[in-house]
């Protein structure tokens, strides 16, 4: 149990909607990542929050946002979802906000888009 | 062309093998090498990290990098079945912060 929490564990809903997924990172950890894992893509780096300010943008679909509250959890909503964004959406954490920084992965919420 | 490069297998080996999985990179400005495992239905979790060039022993882990050949390898000595998962390699440079770029990873079957 790597201490990052995850919720919901699977998600199932129709194209179009919208939906947040939820993350509480490790006690102490200050920076929470988004993942995104699918079998054509692999695991792909979506976006970075330091202490609740954006630090790095990966390839994050304009249709996607995220935010870091200040009790550090975060949340990344999906809105007009499309069949594609059936993936296993991972939250990670660190301490801070370096490359250095081991990332801890938090078990992952399962995504299916109908 | 991807930025990184993983061959996806399934490489199955005989219990007690060596495993040598590898990546190559096409961006020279990544520093930090990482591998990173996966059981299935689980998060990866972290195995190695590196800096630069160079090798680093953990146990039966050896990760080394050659960044003149843009080219990482994480070998694993006397594999056991409990090694069977899905290993990534990732790296990241300092540019555009800190982003971690992964590969696809390649999934191991170690046969008892």
């Amino acid at each position: 149990d790597s201490g990052v929490t995850q919720t919901p564990k699977h998600l199932i809903t129709a194209t179009g909607q919208r939906v947040t997924l939820r993350c509480s990172p490790r006690s102490g950890d200050l920076s929470v990542y988004w993942y995104q894992q699918s079998l054509d893509q692999g695991l792909q780096f979506l976006i970075q929050y330091y202490n609740g300010e954006e630090r790095a943008k990966g390839n994050i679909l304009e249709r996607f946002s995220a935010q870091q509250f200040p009790d550090l959890h975060s949340e990344l909503n999906l809105s007009s979802l499309e069949l594609g964004d059936s993936a296993l959406y991972f939250c990670a954490s660190s301490v801070g906000g370096g490359a250095v920084d081991e990332q801890y992965f938090g078990p992952g919420t399962r995504l299916t888009v109908t | 062309q991807k930025e990184v490069e993983q061959d996806p297998g399934p490489l199955s080996v005989p219990e007690g093998a060596i495993v040598s999985l590898n990546c190559t990179y096409s961006n020279s400005a990544f520093q930090y090498f990482m591998w990173y495992r996966q059981y299935s239905r689980k998060g990866p979790e972290l195995l190695m990290y590196t800096y630069s060039s160079g090798n680093k022993e953990d146990g039966r882990f050896t990760a080394q990098v050659d960044k003149s050949s843009k080219y990482i390898s994480l070998f694993i000595r006397d594999s056991q079945p409990s090694d069977s998962a899905t290993y990534l390699c990732a790296m990241t440079s300092n540019t555009g912060g800190f982003k971690t770029i992964f590969g696809a990873g390649t999934r191991l079957f170690v046969k008892a």
